[in-house]
């Protein structure tokens, strides 16, 4: 069965600290790769994304997500956290060839960070 | 610009109910898909509608069925309410078929009693 973890339920970094939030997906062929962030009470909102190319993206708020597809991972990065980057992050694949654009989620990953 | 709109906000219903959920997609958008996110999960995928048609389907019973308008805004039915189906329902919207992100309205809470 195709799926998405992500290993921690929740991660915790000082304010100005680098994070990392892990994402690895057992998907038949290369999948798209996307990273959304949820807010309380709140719909997701779309980050960055992988199609092609350079394994490191660049998204949005100064995020970015290395791809190794050896590993097949998709690891969300920050050089810099900020207090306001703490939300509910998921990971997201959707395999190519299908007939839609279906995005299989991973559970989640709470950031908390903190001043 | 307005995005994703849904509603209710919130709904409570009982056992053996049926239920409709409703939702306008992002200004340009043709294709409307709908997920479920009970809580601490992750969102999981219902049904896709692209041209009126349902192109795309999970796992879910029958007893979940949609219907998209000539205007590309979108229903979730849900027959026979189970206690079970209390979460989220999230719509997000995209145009065709190509890799542009979806975008996702604030969702539906639906509490079954």
């Amino acid at each position: 069965a195709q799926s998405v973890a992500q290993p921690e339920d929740q991660v915790n970094v000082a304010e100005g600290n680098p994070l990392t939030v892990k994402c690895t997906y057992s998907v038949s062929g290369n999948p798209y790769l996307f990273w959304y962030v949820q807010y309380p009470n709140r719909g997701l909102q779309f980050l960055l994304k992988y199609i092609t190319g350079d394994n490191l993206v660049k998204g949005s708020y100064g995020f970015e997500a290395e791809f190794n597809k050896s590993q097949t991972s998709f690891h969300l990065k920050k050089p810099s956290a900020l207090v306001s980057d703490s939300a509910l992050y998921f990971c997201a694949v959707r395999p190519r060839g299908q007939a839609g654009t279906a995005l299989i989620f991973g559970k989640g990953t709470t950031l908390s960070v903190s001043s | 610009d307005a995005g994703v709109t849904q509603s209710p906000t919130h709904l409570i219903k009982t056992r053996g109910q049926q239920v409709t959920l409703r939702c306008s997609p992002k200004s340009g958008h043709d294709t409307v898909s709908w997920y479920q996110q009970a809580l601490g999960q992750g969102p999981q995928f219902i049904f896709q509608y692209y041209e009126e048609e349902e192109r795309q389907r999970g796992n879910f019973p029958d007893r979940f069925s949609g219907h998209q308008f000539p205007n590309y805004s979108s229903e979730l039915n849900v027959n026979a309410l189970l206690l079970g189906d209390s979460a989220l329902y999230l719509c997000a919207s995209s145009f065709g078929t190509g890799v542009q992100p979806q975008h996702f309205g604030d969702g539906t809470r639906l509490s079954i009693l």
